[in-house]
């Protein structure tokens, strides 16, 4: 069985640049998160999809950030404009329902 | 919002040595997973446990939900076995503490 996947794996832009990360779940996966892991901390939800609505947002940066599922399977987080503080690594998880979780390789951001 | 908290924040074994990770949690979960993040920064999934024990090779896990904790068990550890540990706990999201960052030196 496929795992989930990430794209793309290592991304470096300067400030006030965009970027976005594709996301692609575990098939027959419902329900899909995106964590951000900053350097030395534990991985911080900042959306999450239940088929191609949101469940919980509250803590994505809605000034700069966005996310959409839009036929319930693929998801895309995009960041605009990018600060610095945005370095971190993106990771994108997915679950059959919301049970347990099954995390992809992750999208490592570089902001300079 | 319930606090995850797990100890020792740091180990360095000698190759073949055995440890234990603590995670404690404020409040009563729904379930419990165990994550192994290894140097190319990838979460692996080690355990689902809500409660009770379960093993995997080397490899065993304890959560006592009336108690709020749960415990990772490493025997004969490798170098492999070195990176961060994760545990994190469901409450309508997944919450994590911050990490076991372990090291097994040969």
């Amino acid at each position: 069985e496929a795992g989930v996947a990430q794209s793309p794996r290592y991304k470096i832009i300067e400030k006030r640049q965009s970027v976005a990360f594709w996301c692609n779940p575990i098939s027959g996966h419902a329900t899909l998160y995106w964590y951000q892991q900053i350097l030395g901390q534990g991985p911080k939800l900042l959306i999450q999809f239940q088929n191609n609505g949101v469940v919980d947002d509250s803590q994505l940066p809605k000034d700069r950030f966005s996310a959409e599922r839009l036929k319930g399977v693929d998801s895309t987080l995009k960041i605009q404009p990018a600060k610095l503080e945005d370095s971190a690594v993106y990771l994108c998880a997915s679950s059959f329902d919301t049970g347990e979780l099954f995390f992809g390789e992750g999208s490592r951001l570089t902001v300079l | 919002g319930i606090q995850v908290e797990q100890s020792p924040p740091d180990l360095i074994l000698q190759e073949g040595a055995n440890s234990t990770l603590r995670c404690n949690f404020s409040d009563s979960v729904n379930n419990l997973q165990w994550f192994h993040q290894n140097p190319w920064g990838q979460l692996i999934n080690l355990f689902y446990i809500p409660s009770g024990t379960k093993q995997n090779g080397r490899l065993s896990a304890t959560t006592v939900a009336t108690e709020r904790y749960s415990l990772l068990y490493i025997s004969s550890s490798q170098t492999t076995d070195s990176g961060v540990y994760f545990c994190a706990v469901w409450t309508g999201k997944l919450i994590f503490g911050q990490g076991t960052t372990l090291q097994v030196k040969p």
